[in-house]
């Protein structure tokens, strides 16, 4: 068990630019998390995948965020046009498929700064 | 009402005191609890789950849950300086299957020497 692996660790941008960040989940997860953490804050669901389909995005995510996971193991997000209120930790997180309620277990995050 | 209620603190306690650390949540139908510990600037952290009522020991770690009033706790016993961060309280959201978790804002937990 290798953990959850995120990719880059910090990212600075300028505003109106886009940036990608890539996750790896623990290899025999099924289940793929993206959330979202501004400071003092509990983290923020945004999308979900359940293998390699997209079941569930929050209404927080807006058109300019896109997630894909291709093959159903590493999932990438995409935020174009960048503005300083997409500043945050963006949390990669996987987790099994159990019925009775699975933790998320975390990647070290993505820390976007948009200047 | 918030899905998930956390004081945001900061709860100061000294080294080796209990810290008691509590959560309150909405929806009634929900059957695990979970507990995540957040040091400044890096990824939350399982620490403790809980599934049924009543107390859950792990090491210094206790988690209490009362689906009655809709309330869990943590408490950490003889806390030490590198038990300050942030707790995270979170549950499952009742009415998708996806497993995706709903966090509280967290408690800050400062352990003074």
């Amino acid at each position: 068990d290798t953990g959850v692996s995120q990719d880059p660790r910090h990212k600075i941008t300028k505003r109106g630019q886009n940036v990608t960040f890539r996750c790896d989940p623990i290899s025999e997860h099924n289940r793929l998390y993206w959330y979202r953490q501004t400071l003092g804050q509990g983290p923020e669901f945004l999308t979900y995948f359940q293998n390699e389909a997209q079941l569930e995005k929050s209404r927080l995510l807006s058109d300019r965020f896109s997630a894909e996971r291709p093959k159903g193991s590493f999932s990438t997000l995409e935020i174009q046009r960048t503005e300083q209120g997409d500043s945050a930790m963006y949390l990669c997180a996987s987790s099994r498929d159990t019925a009775r309620g699975s933790p998320l277990h975390f990647g070290n995050g993505t820390r976007l700064t948009v200047t | 009402q918030k899905e998930v209620e956390q004081n945001s603190g900061p709860l100061s306690v000294p080294e080796g005191a209990i810290a008691s650390l509590n959560c309150t949540y909405s929806d009634r139908g929900s059957q695990s609890f979970f507990w995540y510990r957040q040091y400044s600037g890096k990824s939350p952290e399982l620490i403790m789950s809980i599934y049924s009522n009543g107390d859950k020991e792990d090491g210094r770690f206790t988690a209490q849950l009362n689906k009655a009033s809709q309330y869990v706790s943590l408490l950490i016993r003889d806390s030490q300086p590198s038990d300050s961060a942030t707790y995270l309280c979170a549950y499952p959201a009742g009415s998708s299957n996806t497993g995706k978790l709903i966090f509280g804002q967290g408690t800050t937990l400062q352990v003074k020497p």
